[in-house]
Formats: C-alpha cells, structure tokens, sequence
C-alpha cells in the first residue's frame, strides 16, 4: 500500500481564521513532507520532517506552522493567512533511507485551500 | 538557468501514438530520478523512478536516464485518452536522508481520440 492520505479536500477560510491540515501514512516512512501548488506550477517544497523532527524549511512565513505528532502524522497549522495563500497543498512522505526506492516520495490527494 | 528543464508543452498527440517526454538538467549530484502524473485537481501519481544511468520498462512506460549527457525521458507507448495528464520530472541527489526533490515545470500532455 502506497497511500497517504489528507483531510480535508477542501477548506475555504477567511484571513483571521485558525485552520489546521492534515496528513496521515502508514507505510513506515520516517520522512514527510509539505508542499504548495500553485496551478500550472509544479509543487513547491515547504517543510520536511525526518524521524519527527523538522530538518528543512523553506523559508516559509510564521502564519504556516507544521507539526509532527508522530512517524504517521504530519499537520499543517494555518493562521493569518493571505488570499496569495490559496493553492493546493500537498503532503508526500518517504522512507528516509539511502536508495532510490527509499528514497521516492509519494504523494497525497491534496487539500484545497481558498483563502478569502 | 533553471536546474531542471522541461517543455511545458501542450503536447497533443492521437491516441495510439507513442509520446516522447523530456527533461534537461545541470546539478551532476542528480543521482535519483522521477516521473509523476498529475491529474487536474489531484496529487501527483509516482509512475515511476530510476537510479542512474539506464533503461526501465513498466508496461506502456519506459524510462531513460542518460547522465552524461544530463537528459531523461519517459516515453508512453499505445497512448490511451486517460493518459491526459500532466508529467513531471523530479529528481534528487540521493543523500540517503530525506532530501529536496527538485522539479520539471511539467509537461502538459492531451491524448485525442
């Protein structure tokens, strides 16, 4: 089973709300990640974490907060956004080991975000 | 200079029709290296990955890499309708911890009955 999966589909918020997105695999991965997706654009890293703890950001503003409670869960917190935020975001996640197998990421469904 | 170079296409083509997709890029540290589908609205779909130089053959998809001269390409025989879609390219140095995948802009691809 390659599958992770994000909820919710979809999620329309105003610019004071508090949000939070979420990620789920159960594949025994110990790396995740976050992505945006503009359209017409390819995704856009944002934030890895390797063995729960966060090892890469993209110089990604404070209002996008991830979190990883554990190996299977990856979320997103979202506070303060901006219309420009709207897109959608994309969790994928990893085994986190050398190879090529280990090392391709697999991608979730994606959440669509508008930001009004 | 991008890094990683890739047609944006639209790329229409009948079907049945063989499709040639490609990429170009300059980081020689590339080791590992990707081709996703991605459905409007949807996730990107791994089909599949290679490592180095060489051929690999997946039922209708074949993949090449060819590091010497920096260029790989996934090639769909048998085109069918569903394989509309856009293709990206990724790939990564292959630092054996989790690393920054680096994208194609990707290819837009219309299979027409």
């Amino acid at each position: 089973d390659t599958e992770v999966t994000q909820t919710p589909k979809h999620l329309v918020m105003g610019m004071t709300n508090k949000k939070s997105l979420k990620c789920e695999q159960h594949m025994g991965h110990r790396a995740m990640y976050w992505y945006k997706q503009k359209a017409k654009k390819p995704p856009e890293l944002m934030f890895v974490y390797s063995y729960e703890k966060l090892s890469i950001n993209e110089s990604v503003p404070s209002r996008f907060s991830p979190e990883c409670p554990n190996s299977s869960l990856l979320n997103l917190h979202l506070h303060a956004l901006q219309p420009e935020d709207s897109a959608l975001y994309l969790c994928a996640s990893s085994q986190n080991s050398a190879g090529p197998a280990q090392e391709t990421q697999y991608f979730g469904p994606g959440t669509r975000l508008l930001v009004l | 200079q991008k890094e990683v170079e890739q047609d944006p296409g639209p790329l229409s083509v009948p079907e049945g029709a063989i499709v040639s997709l490609n990429c170009t890029y300059s980081n020689s540290a590339f080791q590992y290296f990707m081709w996703y589908r991605q459905y409007s609205r949807k996730g990107p779909e791994l089909l599949m990955y290679t490592y180095s130089s060489g051929n690999k053959e997946d039922g209708r998809f074949t993949a090449q890499v060819d590091k010497s001269s920096k260029y790989i390409s996934l090639f769909i025989r048998d085109s069918q309708p569903s394989d509309s879609a856009t293709y990206l390219c990724a790939m990564s140095p292959g630092t054996g911890t989790a690393s920054k995948l680096t994208f194609g802009t990707g290819t837009r691809l219309q299979v027409t009955l």
